[in-house]
């Protein structure tokens, strides 16, 4: 299994410019999750979907930033516009929820450095 | 909104010492998770516990759920130099939401 992939894994713009970020899930996972570390606030949850459908996205910081999952295989984090303070590392995971089971899968990341 | 606060926020040591870290919250969580992160990566899951009282282990590691559902700690045993990263707590109160503590940064000088 490749894992969760997410694209790109670096990522320079503009202030201003629109950043759409990619995350494939583990097949078969059912819970999909868009996740921000910095150093200053840490890792922290923006949004997550349970088959295809959002969830809970009261981390996401504000109407700048929207989340899509059209199918089960794919999801994107959108920024319109970017600003610098939304510099930071941007996570995917995946996971199968099944009881006495937690196991979030990581993506390897997409590092967002807005100019 | 919930709090998880993680100690300590880093570490030296050296190779073959033992190593603890702790995650205390505002809040009663169901569930305690212990991740660690190596750099340009995701976190890898080490450690879940479900049970307040709870002591699991996975090889060299051992994690506690608190009595109080509000504290975990990780024990590391033996370090190696493979043991550097930065460690992570995380709580789930309720659904699928999990919380994250700021993280440990470990440092093994060999």
């Amino acid at each position: 299994d490749a894992g969760v992939i997410q694209s790109p894994r670096h990522e320079v713009t503009e202030m201003g410019q629109e950043v759409t970020l990619r995350c494939k899930p583990i097949s078969g996972h059912d819970y999909l999750f868009w996740y921000r570390q910095t150093m200053m606030r840490g890792l922290e949850l923006l949004i997550y979907f349970n088959n295809n459908v959002p969830i809970d996205d009261s981390g996401m910081p504000e109407d700048r930033f929207s989340a899509k999952m059209p199918n089960a295989s794919f999801s994107t984090l959108k920024i319109q516009p970017s600003e610098p303070r939304d510099s930071a590392v941007y996570f995917c995971a995946s996971s199968l929820i099944r009881v006495g089971t937690d196991t979030q899968y990581f993506g390897p990341g997409t590092r967002l450095t807005v100019l | 909104g919930q709090q998880l606060n993680q100690s300590p926020q880093s570490m030296f040591i050296q190779e073959g010492e033992d190593v603890s870290m702790n995650c205390t919250s505002s809040s009663i969580f169901n569930t305690w998770l212990w991740y660690k992160q190596d750099p340009g990566e995701g976190p890898v899951l080490l450690i879940a516990l479900y049970k307040a009282g709870e002591l699991t282990s996975n090889g060299r590691l051992t994690a506690q759920f608190g009595i109080t559902r509000k504290d975990s700690f990780l024990n590391i045993s033996a370090s190696i130099p493979s043991d550097v990263g930065i460690y992570f707590c995380a709580g789930r109160g309720g659904y699928q939401k999990v919380t994250f503590g700021t993280g440990t940064k470990l440092q093994v000088i060999p």
